[in-house]
């Protein structure tokens, strides 16, 4: 099993400044199996990242980047609907699993 | 529009069974894995297992196999998650969720808006 290690576990920012998040993998994952999500308080999480496209909808402000066992998004510009928890998670072989999240909050 | 449905809160006591279920709207059912992810109260989220639904492939994790039972129906697009004997551990949300990818699993793009399980004596 790959086990997802996200840092750091808290990331404290104030709007307008970039953030980046980070996500190691145990074992070598393909590029395009790794997944970002947000998950605000109170919500189901919401997919951001796969691969390196943004899903749906997602603003160009997010991005995914990275390989083999070391992955980056980076929010370039935080807006205030930003604060929220970050989970990667890889689907490049069973089973599946996510990180344990990185908050971002206002500081 | 693609919809996952989830069945409503739950209160039961150690040791009752009990299924959950996620009705899909909005695309073909059995064309899309759909996955389950648990999260325990403020805590992170858990993949459990996934289904494919057009053959009832079903993959778990080793956290969870032999602990719960993922099935699927296709003839109503639902997909389920149930317990036989379940423990005041298992309180959490569930949610399910549908992978982006057609044929393929992958990361989910749709999510159900959760069930919350509560177990307790």
């Amino acid at each position: 099993e790959i086990v997802m290690t996200q840092s750091p576990g808290t990331l404290s920012l104030s709007p307008g400044e970039s953030a980046t998040l980070s996500c190691r993998a145990s074992q070598s994952v393909r590029t395009n199996y790794l997944g970002w999500y947000q998950q605000k308080p109170g919500q189901a999480p919401r997919l951001l990242i796969h691969g390196t496209s943004r899903a749906t909808g997602v603003p160009a402000r997010f991005s995914g980047s990275g390989s083999g066992t070391e992955f980056t998004l980076t929010i370039s510009t935080l807006q205030s609907e930003d604060f929220a928890v970050y989970y990667c998670q890889h689907y490049d072989n069973w089973p599946f699993t996510f990180g344990g999240g990185t908050k971002v909050e206002i500081k | 529009e693609v919809q996952l449905v989830q069945s409503g809160a739950e209160v039961k006591k150690p040791g009752e069974s009990l299924k959950i279920s996620c009705q899909a709207s909005g695309y073909r059912f059995t064309n899309y894995w759909i996955g389950w992810v648990r999260q325990m109260p403020g805590k992170g989220l858990e993949w459990m297992g996934i289904i494919y639904p057009g053959d009832s492939d079903t993959r778990y994790s080793p956290s969870f196999q032999g602990q719960v039972t993922i099935s699927a129906d296709k003839s109503i697009s639902t997909a389920y998650l149930q317990w036989n004997s379940l423990k005041a551990s298992d309180t959490a949300i569930f949610y399910c969720a549908r992978s982006f990818v057609p044929d393929t699993a992958a990361a989910f793009d749709y999510w159900g808006q959760g069930t919350l399980v509560t177990v307790s004596s």
